[in-house]
């Protein structure tokens, strides 16, 4: 089983839609994260939870609503999309503590695109 | 200022050749960097870590310049499969590059 384990892999939504992405880590880390990754841009820090709680939210739209259940599941859900949103969205996860963020490990991508 | 920046490229090498990136970053205070690979539409994987006495794998030399602010990965006797995106990144909330492209041709 790969560590970190994202669903599903391609996705096509119509604007109106609600669909929810789901990511789970199996390396026993305690901090996850959703980055967003659009053509001919770097990696965008979208949502950061460590300890299940939300510590970061970089300016994200209310579109995406991120959820953090435990400590090895996170979700994206995503209603009322934009084309512009289409994207590879990458969950990853690492282990955080006094000494640093370790383990870094990403996930394969939800490949999303909005029609 | 973005936290990292790099050169996108292209860069485009013969098989064999040595080719070199770098990546400035603005946090003085990071202690470590690390250097990811990314396939086409793939996700990055961790090609290696950098501290500030370097590290050597293989074909690949990573350094950290502390006076100058930047991070360089070295790939020597490049290969076709080295053809991929690099991406620095600063630990912490990992914050990456715009990333390299590197395309090596035979």
């Amino acid at each position: 089983e790969t560590g970190v384990t994202q669903t599903p892999r391609h996705l096509v939504m119509g604007m109106t839609n609600k669909k929810s992405l789901k990511c789970e880590q199996h390396l026993g880390h305690n901090a996850m994260y959703w980055y967003k990754q659009s053509a001919k841009k770097p990696l965008e820090l979208m949502f950061v939870y460590s300890l299940e709680e939300r510590v970061e939210n970089n300016s994200v739209p209310s579109r995406f609503s991120p959820e953090c259940p435990n400590s090895s599941h996170l979700f994206l859900h995503l209603h009322t999309l934009q084309p512009e949103d289409s994207a590879l969205y990458l969950c990853a996860s690492s282990q955080v503590s006094s000494q640093g963020n370790y383990g870094y490990t990403f996930g394969s991508g939800t490949r999303l695109t909005v029609v | 200022r973005k936290e990292v920046e790099q050169d996108p490229g292209p860069f485009n090498v013969p098989e064999g050749a040595t080719v070199a990136f770098n990546c400035t970053y603005s946090n003085s205070a990071s202690q470590s960097f690390f250097w990811y690979r990314q396939d086409c539409r793939k996700e990055p994987k961790l090609l290696m870590s950098v501290y500030s006495s370097g590290n050597e794998d293989g074909r690949f030399t990573a350094q950290l310049n502390r006076a100058s602010q930047y991070i360089s990965l070295l790939i020597r006797d490049s290969k076709l499969s080295d053809s991929a995106t690099y991406l620095c990144a600063q630990p912490g909330r990992l914050y990456f590059g715009r990333g390299t492209q590197l395309t090596v041709w035979p």
